[in-house]
């Protein structure tokens, strides 16, 4: 069964610390792998694809890692603000053109002062 | 470019109803899916539609079904509403291609007393 873990359920860091969430996957064949970011009472929004070739990717202060033999990919968030306090949500594409998508429960991220 | 829309944002309902979400996909985006998240539970895929039909579908009963129209619009519904109903539905787009980017609507917030 496809499955997607992440850890850890829940973070409290202080504003300008670093943080890495991580991502461990069982999905196979694999297609891509995503990371989004969920603020409360809001949809997902996307921050970081990468496929199988890809094993790091940025987007302003966050940086994805994926490495496709482990099944395992990271998010780390650097000089964290109190705006990065949200629900960040792996999620993995299944190849085989099935387009299938399987979501991980997220880890809540709270940055305090 | 305007972003996926949902309607209507909040709605109470009470046991035994029905209920009629709308979400309206980005200009040209054909694929669209259809999320409930929970508490604790992340995100669950209920189905995807692509050109009119449903390509995917997720684990729910048959009380949760869905459609797309012409235009790409897509409705769900859920009859006999039960008290575990209450969630997020979140519904979100697709751009081209198996590593297409999901765009997410903000989600239609379900009561269900």
């Amino acid at each position: 069964k496809n499955q997607v873990e992440q850890s850890p359920q829940s973070l409290i860091i202080l504003e300008g610390k670093n943080c890495t969430l991580q991502c461990n996957y069982t999905v196979s064949p694999f297609s891509n792998l995503r990371w989004y970011k969920q603020d409360t009472g809001r949809g997902p929004v996307s921050l970081t694809i990468m496929t199988f070739s890809e094993n790091t990717k940025s987007n302003g202060r966050y940086t994805a890692t994926l490495d496709a033999d482990t099944k395992q990919s990271s998010l780390h968030i650097t000089a964290s603000q109190l705006s990065d306090s949200a629900s960040y949500i792996c999620v993995v594409s299944e190849g085989g053109g099935g387009n299938k998508l399987t979501f991980g429960t997220g880890t809540q991220l709270k940055v305090e002062l | 470019k305007a972003g996926v829309t949902q309607t209507p944002r909040y709605l109470i309902k009470t046991r035994g109803q029905q209920v009629t979400l709308s979400c309206s996909p980005i200009s040209g985006h054909r694929s669209v899916s259809w999320y409930q998240q929970t508490p604790g539970q992340g995100l669950q895929f209920l189905f995807e539609y692509f050109s009119e039909t449903q390509r995917n579908k997720g684990n729910f009963p048959g009380r949760f079904s869905g459609r797309q129209f012409s235009n790409s619009r897509s409705e769900m519904n859920v009859s006999t509403l039960e008290l575990g109903d209450s969630a997020l539905y979140l519904c979100a787009s697709r751009s081209q291609g198996d590593t297409g980017e999901l765009f997410f609507g903000e989600g239609s917030r379900l009561t269900v007393l």
